[in-house]
């Protein structure tokens, strides 16, 4: 059965550094989203990206992060310079056309920021 | 705008026990409903949804969960829960809005399902 895949599963950065996480959408979708679910907190909304740019984002998604999909397949997601409450766990979700409303999450990837 | 509330942190329960996890939610327009399992290191799988029709939806592993729109709740339910059911759920809304569109979840419930 066809998943999402995001990598790493963890990612341990130091305060002020670059991180890019990865996601590898299932083939065909087209609509991808990243969420994040800082510890004992609720699961939130960041971005959704369709047809090559942002179809909406939250107010946690401020000019510190960006997205892309730089060769057609990885869907990426860019924190310039982090902060220790980007630590959280980073969920990318990818939906295809025929799949109305339902979105395919892939396992996440643990940010630690020290 | 929306917000999810689920009223449980956590649900302990005995194996083949019923079990009931409550999800209310707020909404000025039309929303589509949902829930999501999470299993121990593993990502955020779709339970069931409710998009229209019949208010009673079913999942292929006995779940149900029924909507009330004059309640704003779409409670889970399961009948005799087993132990491999033992996960967080995760009740979430999206706005009517073509089918590709954000989703707003709840703090999640902790299901433990003891022998």
């Amino acid at each position: 059965e066809p998943e999402v895949t995001q990598t790493p599963s963890h990612q341990v950065t130091q305060m002020g550094q670059e991180v890019i996480l990865r996601c590898v959408p299932i083939s065909n979708h087209l609509y991808f989203y990243w969420y994040r679910q800082i510890l004992g907190q609720k699961v939130e909304f960041l971005v959704s990206f369709y047809n090559n740019e942002i179809s909406e984002k939250s107010e946690i998604f401020d000019d510190q992060f960006s997205v892309e999909r730089p060769d057609g397949s990885n869907f990426t997601l860019k924190i310039r310079s982090t902060k220790l409450e980007d630590s959280a766990m980073y969920f990318c979700a990818t939906q295809g056309l025929a799949d109305y409303n339902e979105q395919f999450f892939g396992p996440g990837t643990r940010l630690t920021v020290l | 705008a929306q917000s999810v509330t689920q009223l449980d942190s956590q649900v302990p329960v005995f194996e083949e026990a019923p079990v009931e996890l409550r999800c209310n939610y707020s909404s000025s327009v039309s929303v589509y409903l949902f829930w999501y399992v999470q299993y121990p290191n593993q990502g955020l799988q779709l339970l069931l949804k409710y998009l229209s029709g019949s208010t009673l939806v079913e999942s292929i592993n006995g779940f149900e969960a029924e909507f009330n729109k004059s309640q704003t709740s779409f409670h889970l339910r399961k009948p005799s829960v087993h132990i491999s059911d033992t996960a967080e759920y995760f009740c979430a809304v999206s706005p009517f809005s073509g089918g590709y569109n954000k989703l707003i979840f709840g703090a999640g419930t902790r299901l433990a399902v003891h022998p």
